[in-house]
């Protein structure tokens, strides 16, 4: 059982490179995010999808773009890399319709950006 | 403004209770939400709570009063195991999550 998988689990790349975070679910879950997590802060979501074909922002958006072709794939991608998007990014996906809102997130990607 | 407070750090001893506390403030509320996250991992989900009251599962209890904005994790017996940051989330009118900053574990023998 895989759940989510996010690659890659960690990378270094220069400013002004374009990157992008992959992440796959084989859940079926119509819902996928992804956070950003940084030291003293709680996760902030970056961008949503509630189901393939749609996307939304959520609190951090600017410097991102996501895409979701299809419901198993949402990838994440930073067009120009500045250093403030050094970060742990999280994919995380949850089904729809349950009450209880439960996440379920990948591994994490560690992204540092000089 | 949206806000989730609950302490940075806590010591416990192995065999212990612990409760780790948070207050929320969000525009509607429509659960609150624990997940443990070991260091370096993900985080997990523990708890889910929409109504006041105690829930219990096995050595971890979750407390909501939605009058007071307040809930508290409650671990029992602690184990080594149990090391790890919790982190309170609280969904709002849009059924958007609002996080802590998490509440890190440290248990000693």
């Amino acid at each position: 059982i895989a759940g989510i998988t996010q690659a890659p689990t960690s990378q270094i790349l220069a400013a002004g490179r374009r990157m992008t975070l992959r992440c796959t679910q084989d859940m079926r879950h119509n819902a996928m995010y992804w956070y950003r997590q940084d030291l003293g802060l709680g996760l902030r979501l970056i961008h949503y999808s509630n189901t393939a074909g749609t996307t939304g922002k959520g609190e951090v958006p600017d410097g991102y773009s996501v895409s979701r072709a299809n419901t198993d794939d949402f990838p994440l991608t930073l067009a120009s890399a500045v250093p403030s998007q050094t970060s742990v990014y999280f994919c995380a996906s949850s089904r729809t319709g349950d009450v209880t809102g439960e996440l379920f997130f990948g591994e994490g990607s560690r992204l540092t950006v000089l | 403004g949206q806000n989730i407070d609950q302490p940075t750090e806590m010591t416990a001893t192995e065999g212990a209770i612990v409760q780790i506390n948070c207050t929320y403030q969000t525009s509607g509320f429509n659960g609150l939400f624990w997940y443990q996250q070991h260091a370096g991992e993900a985080p997990t989900f523990l708890s889910y709570n929409v109504l006041d009251g105690l829930e219990e599962k096995g050595r971890f209890s979750s407390f909501l009063s939605r009058s007071k904005g307040y809930s508290y994790l409650l671990l029992k017996e602690l184990q080594m195991k149990d090391s790890a940051s919790y982190l309170c989330a609280s969904m709002d009118s849009n059924y958007q999550l609002i996080w802590g900053a998490g509440t890190k574990l440290i248990i000693k023998p």
